[in-house]
């Protein structure tokens, strides 16, 4: 079954501290994998967008990596801001014979606090 | 300049109604979508339109018909609403269906039926 675990559920960090957020996924075959940050209230918007052949990229203060092997990814924060306050969700595409289906990850819930 | 619209942001309703939810995006994107966010937060597909066609129906009841006057619009309109169909309803549009193409989201209708 096609499954996407995030962790941890939520987490409360100090302004200006790192984080890192992890996602283990089931997913096969493969397409790419994807984070989104979902402000409250808003919808997600795409951080990042990995391929197999991917194993980290970059987007600001937001890099994640990509364990194809393991089948696991993290989104590690730099410096954390109170605007980075938000549900992250981790998001797996299956491959393009099956209709590029996408399985969603229930997200991880972080709080930055000054 | 809001890149995926849609309306209205909240709305109440008493069971049996019929509503409407309308989608805009003015990104030139060939893909829309209908997504349903549950009180858990996961994220799931509703219908994919390609090009006014549609692609993806997952299962969901048929009170849930989904229109597409033109690739810039996908609305949802609900008949014979139920208590179970409060949710927050997402819009979303992407280049094309499948590959790399990241999803744009609008910021979601909660619907919520009493």
């Amino acid at each position: 079954k096609n499954q996407v675990e995030q962790s941890p559920q939520s987490l409360i960090i100090l302004e200006g501290k790192n984080c890192t957020l992890q996602c283990n996924y089931t997913v096969s075959p493969f397409s790419n994998l994807r984070w989104y940050k979902q402000d409250t209230g808003r919808g997600p918007v795409s951080l990042t967008i990995m391929t197999f052949s991917e194993n980290t990229k970059s987007n600001g203060r937001y890099t994640a990596t990509l364990d194809a092997d393991t089948k696991q990814s993290s989104l590690h924060i730099t410096a954390s801001q109170l605007s980075d306050s938000a549900s992250y969700i981790c998001v797996v595409s299956v491959g393009e014979k099956y209709g590029n289906k996408l399985v969603f990850g229930a997200g991880t819930i972080l709080r930055v606090k000054s | 300049d809001t890149a995926v619209s849609q309306t209205p942001k909240y709305l109440v309703t008493q069971m049996g109604n019929d509503k409407s939810i309308k989608c805009e995006q003015n990104l030139g994107h060939d893909t829309m979508y209908w997504y349903k966010q549950d009180s858990k937060k996961f994220l799931k597909i509703m219908f994919s339109y390609n090009n006014k066609e549609l692609i993806i129906n997952e299962t969901v009841p048929n009170r849930f018909s989904p229109k597409s006057p033109d690739k810039a619009h996908l609305n949802l309109h609900i008949n014979s609403l139920e208590l179970g169909d409060s949710a927050v309803y997402f819009c979303a549009s992407s280049r094309r269906e499948g590959g790399n193409s990241p999803l744009h989201f609008g910021n979601g209708t909660r619907l919520t039926v009493t």
